[in-house]
């Protein structure tokens, strides 16, 4: 069971450059989400979905988009990168609305925007 | 929204106890959860509470006060493997996570 897993790991972009960053998982969970972290701050909330085929903002959106067109999928999108967008991004799921459910996160992708 | 405060670092030596405080406001409230995280790593689940009163999981145990808006983490019996990021977070269908306490553990 490999729960939530994020490709790449780690990755190097430059200005003006675009990128999918790849989430997945296997526990046939509802309920998905991208977070950022940057040094020091707590985990801000991107995008979420809860099933497929509907997606909604989170605190930070600007500059990302979303698609959820399976249970198992959850990719992010970075249409013209920004040194702001240098952070790590956690992926996370959870069975249902969270009201007791924890979110299971993926080991995260360390993204750096030159 | 939700505004939620915890200190930024915490020492102790390893056998002692250790209590992270965590302080909220919220607009809604249904539940709040608290997350360790490694150095490098992702955050895993250590504990929830949605009524008032102290859960206790082994050497972890979590109070909340929902009129006081205020949730603790005691940590007891502490270990090197301890020594890692607290995160708390509050949930009103999203979670809300506060920045984080650092605590280290010293021999």
């Amino acid at each position: 069971n490999a729960g939530v897993t994020q490709t790449p790991k780690f990755r190097i972009l430059k200005i003006g450059q675009s990128m999918t960053l790849q989430c997945t998982q296997d526990m046939n969970h509802n309920y998905m989400y991208w977070y950022r972290q940057d040094p020091g701050m707590g985990l801000k909330l991107i995008y979420y979905s809860v099933g497929a085929g509907i997606t909604d903002k989170g605190e930070v959106p600007n500059g990302y988009n979303v698609s959820r067109s399976t249970t198992e999928d959850f990719p992010l999108r970075l249409e013209l990168a920004a040194p702001s967008q240098t952070s790590v991004y956690f992926c996370a799921s959870s069975y249902g609305d969270n009201s007791n459910q924890p979110q299971h996160f993926g080991d995260g992708t360390r993204l750096s925007i030159l | 929204g939700q505004n939620i405060d915890q200190p930024t670092e915490m020492t102790a030596t390893e056998g002692a106890i250790v209590q992270i405080n965590c302080t909220y406001q919220t607009s809604g409230f249904n539940g709040l959860f608290w997350y360790q995280q490694h150095a490098g790593e992702a955050p895993t689940f250590l504990s929830y509470n949605v009524l008032d009163g102290l859960e206790e999981k082994g050497r972890f145990s979590s109070f909340l006060s929902r009129s006081k808006g205020y949730s603790y983490l005691l940590l007891k019996e502490l270990q090197m493997k301890d020594s890692a990021s607290y995160l708390c977070a509050t949930n009103d269908y999203k979670l809300s996570f506060g920045a984080g306490t650092t605590v280290t553990v010293r021999a």
